[in-house]
């Protein structure tokens, strides 16, 4: 029952180096996000996706892209990492429907180091 | 745009006692309001939602809720605290902008419990 899963884990990035995080779940929810989460700033939304085939901007999206690639993957790309990107990332799923689904599964995150 | 806050970074309380971790909310319409707590190097895990209905809203691990519309809060509780409650809890509220609903979260407050 592995719910949502990360990977990697932990990353460390130079300057100008690109890498993409995914993300994958396993309860055939429609919706999924990605957020950061800053010290002092909870989480913010980076990016999410409705459903398959769709995505749209969140609050801070600047410097990222995203991918819906399945309704079960949603992978998070940096192109040209910057230490502002130096954060933990979660990614998050929904199932679509009444509002007595409004809950958020998350993954345990990646903590990205970008120097 | 709906938020909420959490005017404490940090709350402190011995164990045995209550606990009350505070949250305020500003929203146009009807809120729909949650509560995620996170452990340590863990995601988010959903502790409660208020849709409608009964002011107190029960929870996970012994946690309530309490709905103030006049205050605009939605502060929570817990009588008698654990040492295992001592984790970083996140007030959140949905927003139905856009193509998907999405959780707009507070910034986090610390909930040290001491023996």
């Amino acid at each position: 029952n592995a719910g949502v899963t990360q990977t990697p884990k932990f990353q460390v990035l130079k300057t100008g180096q690109s890498m993409t995080l995914q993300c994958a779940q396993d309860m055939n929810h429609n919706s999924m996000y990605w957020y950061r989460q800053d010290p002092g700033m909870g989480l913010r939304l980076i990016y999410y996706s409705a459903s398959e085939g769709t995505t749209d901007k969140g609050e801070v999206p600047n410097g990222y892209n995203v991918s819906r690639l399945n309704k079960r993957e949603f992978s998070l790309r940096l192109e040209s990492a910057a230490p502002s990107q130096t954060s933990v990332y979660f990614c998050a799923s929904r199932d679509r429907g009444l509002a007595a689904n409004e809950k958020l599964f998350f993954g345990s995150g990646t903590q990205l180091s970008v120097l | 745009a709906q938020s909420v806050a959490q005017p404490e970074d940090q709350v402190n309380v011995a164990e045995g006692n209550p606990l009350t971790v505070k949250c305020t909310y500003s929203v146009s319409g009807n809120p729909y309001l949650f509560w995620y707590v996170q452990y340590p190097n863990r995601g988010l895990q959903f502790l409660l939602k208020y849709i409608t209905g009964d002011n107190l809203v029960k929870g996970s691990y012994g946690f309530e809720a309490e709905f103030n519309k006049s205050q605009t809060s939605f502060h929570l509780k817990k009588p008698s605290a654990l040492v295992s409650d001592s984790a970083l809890y996140f007030c959140a509220v949905r927003d139905i902008t856009g193509t998907a609903s999405k959780l707009t979260f507070g910034t986090g407050t610390r909930l040290q419990v001491t023996l």
